[in-house]
């Protein structure tokens, strides 16, 4: 069975310093790998996604993850975080076709202190 | 991009009574649906996976009786929740995919609250 761990729940993060979230997978398969974020009472926004090819993934606002398989990890990363970036994340797996179910994180909060 | 509209965004419901959700793919076909479900704070959990003209596919635990899904057309399927109870209250939230595509796109949810 598929599965992700977002081992942290919430992360205070300084405006401008650097952020690092972190999930890992475990799928059968060669997995596709998503980030999504969610703002409150939102629904979800996909920040990048990884199939296959290039481990490191860029993605919108400013946002890259890196695929490592020998750890079964698919990090998050920005260099710079910025006060709109506070928000719940999401890590999810999935299977080869799109049209295969999710597997979502628990989520991880992420609060930015000026 | 691709867009996925729900309607309502926002619902209250006594006890009891039945609600309908939809979810609208605006400028795609959408050959496959997913209903998810998000208590507060707490990850998406997939309820059902539909695809057009079919009957949906029911995850372990969900009754399938109570949370009613169609999918009649390659842009919209609905969740109609019947007998709602209080419990009920949550998040719901779909997405689509279409034929051979390899993202789903999420609606923006629906909150429903049963009192």
């Amino acid at each position: 069975a598929q599965s992700v761990t977002q081992p942290d729940i919430h992360i205070t993060v300084s405006e401008g310093a650097s952020l690092e979230l972190r999930c890992n997978y475990s799928y059968g398969a060669t997995p596709y790998l998503f980030w999504y974020v969610q703002s409150p009472g939102q629904g979800l926004q996909l920040l990048l996604k990884y199939f296959s090819g290039d481990t490191l993934v860029q993605g919108i606002k400013g946002f890259e993850a890196e695929f490592k398989r020998s750890q079964s990890s698919f990090n998050l990363r920005k260099p710079s975080v910025h006060w709109s970036d506070a928000a719940e994340y999401f890590c999810a797996v999935g299977g080869a076709f799109g049209n295969e179910k999710l597997t979502f994180g628990t989520g991880t909060r992420l609060t930015i202190i000026p | 991009g691709a867009v996925v509209s729900q309607h309502p965004s926002w619902v209250i419901c006594k006890s009891g009574t039945s609600v309908k959700i939809e979810c609208r793919s605006l400028d795609f076909q959408a050959t496959t649906m997913f209903w998810y479900r998000q208590f507060p704070k707490q990850s998406l959990m997939l309820m059902a996976t539909s695809n057009e003209g079919s009957k949906a596919t029911y995850e372990q635990g969900v009754e399938k009786d109570k949370f009613l899904i169609n999918h009649a057309s390659l842009t919209l399927s609905t969740l109609t929740v019947t007998s709602a109870h209080p419990e009920d209250s949550s998040f719901y939230i779909c997405s689509a995919i279409g034929q051979g595509a390899d993202e789903q796109y999420f609606g923006p949810g629906t909150r429903l609250t049963v009192t």
